[in-house]
């Protein structure tokens, strides 16, 4: 199973700008608008922070937004702050079986 | 607000067959245009779907374990289940149960259950 390539970490400042990518291929991120992004604090459960690209679910702070280019997605977080600190996911929905393919994760430390 | 529980035992023997359980609160798991998943991931590796089971008790599952996972449903208890059998040490990992939304967005999910396989 091909996975979604993520960088490692990311880190910014509080106040600052962070950008995860989520790179794929042409059976997924740059087939589909379905890509996902979930937040996950250690012990709990994930948190779906924007969906079909753009969307933000009801209660998700506007400072996190999402994008797409070609085969690549990504996740900025505008204004970073402490509580934002964590692991970032993004999901891809799939041309064929299996259907839905996740990165691998992204650290983000706010310094 | 829809709460997902996992549970089940933390330690399976190696070659038997790994058993959760996912309890479903605040919404029922036989209505609505909702899907039921279990995703997991092992220590340092990606996420991996494992399968998803529909209101009407359909399921589809990943085809690289199809050959060993079943995942079932009881409505009564508003619960879902899945079963891996003749595990091995690559199947120790963290398992999340999810509800899945038309087929596309994880919009809810379990904490997480830590399942070690021993040999």
């Amino acid at each position: 199973q091909s996975a979604l390539t993520q960088p490692r970490s990311v880190s910014g400042s509080p106040g600052q700008s962070v950008t995860i990518s989520c790179t794929g291929t042409s059976t997924d991120v740059d087939a589909y608008n379905f890509v996902s992004w979930y937040q996950h604090h250690p012990g709990k459960a994930p948190k779906l922070i924007i969906y079909a690209i753009t969307q933000r679910p009801s209660g998700v702070p506007s400072r996190f937004s999402g994008s797409k280019s070609g085969d690549t997605a990504s996740l900025t977080i505008s204004g970073l702050q402490a509580e934002d600190e964590g692991d970032y996911y993004c999901c891809s929905f799939r041309s064929t079986n299996p259907y839905y393919v996740f990165g691998p994760g992204t650290e983000v430390t706010v310094l | 607000q829809v709460q997902l529980q996992e549970s089940g035992p933390g330690l399976v023997q190696a070659a038997q067959t790994l058993s959760l359980t996912c309890t479903v609160s605040g919404g029922s798991i036989s209505s609505g245009n909702y899907y039921w998943s279990w995703i997991r991931q092992p220590a340092g590796k990606e996420l991996e779907w494992m399968g998803r089971i529909y209101s009407s008790g359909a399921a589809i599952y990943n085809p690289f374990l199809e050959t060993r996972v079943a995942i079932s449903r009881d409505s009564s208890k508003n619960q879902f289940s899945l079963h891996l059998s003749s595990v091995t040490a690559a199947d120790t990992a963290v398992y999340y149960c999810a509800r899945l939304v038309s087929t596309l967005i994880f919009d809810f999910w379990g904490q997480g259950i830590l399942v070690t396989v021993s040999s």
